[in-house]
């Protein structure tokens, strides 16, 4: 069984701090998505990684996938209130539409 | 474009009732997924239907099931309801096209509670 898991599981910081949220597993994914969800409603997808070390920035948010495909991360530069939410990791294998998720991070952004 | 639709938004059943959940993909989106939230195991894949056929199914009982129409629309069925059922159900479409990404793309859930 393949498991992703996400730390911290919360994190509460003040407007302007910057932050990493990790993904980390003992398996290989062939991709790995990153998404947001809001209080009752579904996950947005931010991005997606597909190849090992790959770097992908939107705005202030940077993900990168691991070399060996095990791992992500998440950095998000002089956060702001409008960031708050749950992060979710999820890992998907190649021809299979199922995503395995990680827990979450529950991100808080004080003003 | 529009994006995925669930409907009902909310449901409130009591234990043994039976439930039936609706989802519209993205248009020219062919596999639609199921996902179970809850607090404490976070998101759990149920099943994945592709051109009206089951691909995939992940570790709920038999009273969880699906189905496809040829529209792409598909509908989840949970019968015999216990509390534990309780949970937001998550609908995702993906175009599933070979040798793609497995990007998928999710409606805003329907909220389950079981009296």
């Amino acid at each position: 069984t393949q498991l992703l898991e996400q730390s911290p599981q919360f994190l509460s910081i003040q407007e302007g701090e910057n932050l990493t949220v990790y993904c980390n597993s003992s398996s290989v994914f062939s991709s790995l998505q990153w998404y947001r969800q809001e209080p009752g409603e579904g996950p947005v997808l931010l991005v997606t990684v597909v190849t090992g070390g790959e770097v992908k920035k939107l705005k202030r948010l940077t993900f990168q996938f691991g070399d060996a495909r095990k791992d992500s991360s998440l950095h998000i530069t002089a956060a702001q209130p409008g960031d708050t939410g749950l992060y979710l990791c999820a890992g998907a294998n190649q021809g299979a539409q199922k995503l395995v998720f990680g827990q979450g991070t529950r991100l808080t952004i004080n003003p | 474009k529009a994006g995925v639709t669930q409907t009902p938004r909310y449901l409130i059943k009591t234990r043994g009732q039976q439930v039936t959940l609706s989802c519209s993909p993205i248009s020219g989106h062919r596999s639609v997924s199921w996902y179970q939230q809850t607090p404490g195991q976070g998101l759990q894949f149920l099943f994945e239907y592709f051109s009206e056929t089951q691909r995939n199914k992940g570790n709920f009982p038999g009273r969880f099931s699906g189905r496809q129409f040829s529209n792409s629309r598909s509908e989840m069925n949970v019968s015999t309801l216990e509390l534990g059922d309780s949970a937001l159900y998550l609908c995702a479409s993906s175009l599933r096209a070979a040798g793609g990404s497995n990007e998928q793309f999710f409606g805003p859930g329907t909220r389950l509670t079981v009296l």
